[in-house]
């Protein structure tokens, strides 16, 4: 079946501007996670969303960001007034929440260059 | 907080020779552990996992022991292929809540023919 997708693949943005990454999380998969990957950072939790359950936002690095699952599928990401600092690929994840453990699948993720 | 500490590299080895990268972590209570892969291009994938201690994880040839005592879980592999150069992350989860992910790193390893 499909896997996790993200788009856009590439995004090139000027200071200032706003962005909106894409996730779709593989179907069924109730669990959706948003990290980030950067050279300084590494690999950080940003969001995680559950069901119909209040979103997990502890990894979010400023209130310039922001995210919201609509209809417990499809997720978008949102970074307002960009800074350079923000360049960095933008990854999704789910899993499924059944009993017992459950992998969580990666997308390909969102690669965002801030000017 | 919750931390995980892997030797950096880069690591260079030629193609047969034994690899070995280095991985401790920090936590409260009993997390899972992971080793994921990044082959270049390609997204990020699970390589291999182990949910409590003394867990023996084991994929492609590449094994990690959950060692509680130590906390660590080391990533080995005893004949290394040119198709493994990759970047490896070690990674952990708390059981219970969110069970993010929280990653090393990273090491990036290059086998040469």
């Amino acid at each position: 079946g499909a896997g996790v997708s993200q788009s856009p693949s590439n995004k090139v943005t000027e200071k200032g501007k706003d962005v909106e990454l894409r996730c779709d999380p593989i179907s069924g998969h109730t669990a959706l996670y948003w990290y980030r990957q950067s050279l300084g950072q590494g690999l950080e939790f940003l969001i995680y969303f559950q069901g119909n359950s209040a979103p997990d936002k502890s990894g979010l690095p400023s209130d310039r960001f922001s995210a919201e699952r609509t209809g417990g599928s499809v997720s978008t990401l949102t970074i307002q007034r960009t800074q350079q600092e923000d360049s960095a690929v933008y990854l999704c994840a789910s899993r499924s929440r059944l009993a017992g453990y459950n992998e969580q699948f990666f997308g390909p993720g969102t690669r965002l260059t801030v000017l | 907080g919750d931390s995980v500490t892997q030797m950096e590299g880069p690591v260079t080895l030629s193609e047969e020779a034994f690899l070995t990268i280095n991985c401790t972590y920090t936590a409260t209570g009993y997390p899972s552990l992971f080793w994921y892969v990044q082959y270049p291009g390609e997204g990020l994938q699970l390589l291999l996992k182990a949910t409590k201690a003394d867990d023996k994880g084991s994929n492609k040839g590449f094994e990690a022991t959950y060692r509680k005592e130590t906390t660590s879980f080391h990533l080995e592999k005893g004949s290394v292929q040119v198709s493994d150069s990759a970047v490896y992350f070690c990674a952990l989860s708390a059981q219970g809540g969110s069970e993010k992910l929280v990653f090393g790193k990273g090491t990036k390893l290059t086998v040469n023919p």
